[in-house]
């Protein structure tokens, strides 16, 4: 199992950028990484997906680097609603679901 | 709103009760989920269902029985439950299995008495 790791917390003001990097150094070849969002007792939201260099949707940009052994989904100008914790997800389509395992993910706080 | 329901949003239950979690999925996916967040807990996947047939049971406990008799419904049907067991039970839902977008539904938040 590509395991991931993400740092536990992190605290931004509102309006800045705000980085969550996450590491996969044991990534496969047809791994994907997918990053989610989740509010208190809600269930996670899916951001964005990703396989190599960047993605950017309507909410977030993922940057991989050529080795693909992290990735970094990056906020712009983030608010006080962007509160929540996000989840790196590394696995394959063909893989079980259980590749698909929820770490501890990032708990980021925004304040004014 | 996601496209995946499920109900009550929260339930209280004592030890002895019989209760069941429903989740309703309006989005065409073939694969549906089972996962139990516990406070301060990362999600722990419970049971998976691709096409309607269980293809994973993590070593849950036999006071937990799932039912799925369609694709766009899944129950979890609740027994003689411990305390231990009160946690937010997330029902989810994807195209086919594997590492496909998962869509989640607000969950139901369990306290067991």
């Amino acid at each position: 199992l590509a395991k991931t790791t993400q740092p536990i917390s992190m605290d931004s003001y509102e309006g800045q950028e705000v980085n969550i990097t996450c590491s996969h150094n044991n990534i496969a070849t047809n791994d994907y990484i997918t990053w989610y969002q989740q509010f208190p007792s809600q269930g996670p939201r899916f951001i964005i997906q990703g396989y190599k260099t960047k993605v950017t949707n309507e909410v977030a940009s993922l940057f991989i680097p050529a080795d693909r052994k992290s990735s970094t989904l990056s906020l712009p100008r983030v608010s006080l609603s962007d509160t929540a914790v996000y989840y790196c997800l590394v696995g394959d389509e063909t893989g079980t679901a259980s590749k698909l395992t929820f770490g501890t993910g990032t708990r980021l706080q925004v304040t004014l | 709103e996601t496209g995946v329901t499920q109900t009550p949003r929260h339930l209280v239950m004592g030890m002895t009760n019989k209760k069941s979690l429903k989740c309703e999925q309006h989005l065409g996916h073939n694969a549906m989920y089972w996962y139990k967040q516990s406070a301060k807990k990362p999600l722990e996947l419970m049971f998976v269902y691709n096409f309607k047939e269980q293809t994973e049971n993590n070593s849950v406990p036999s006071r937990f029985s799932p039912e799925c008799p369609n694709s766009s419904h899944l129950f979890l049907h609740l027994h003689t439950l411990q305390p231990e067991d009160s946690a937010l039970y997330l029902c989810a839902s994807s195209h086919l299995q594997g590492n496909e977008k998962l869509f989640f539904g607000s969950g139901t938040q369990l306290s067991v008495l």
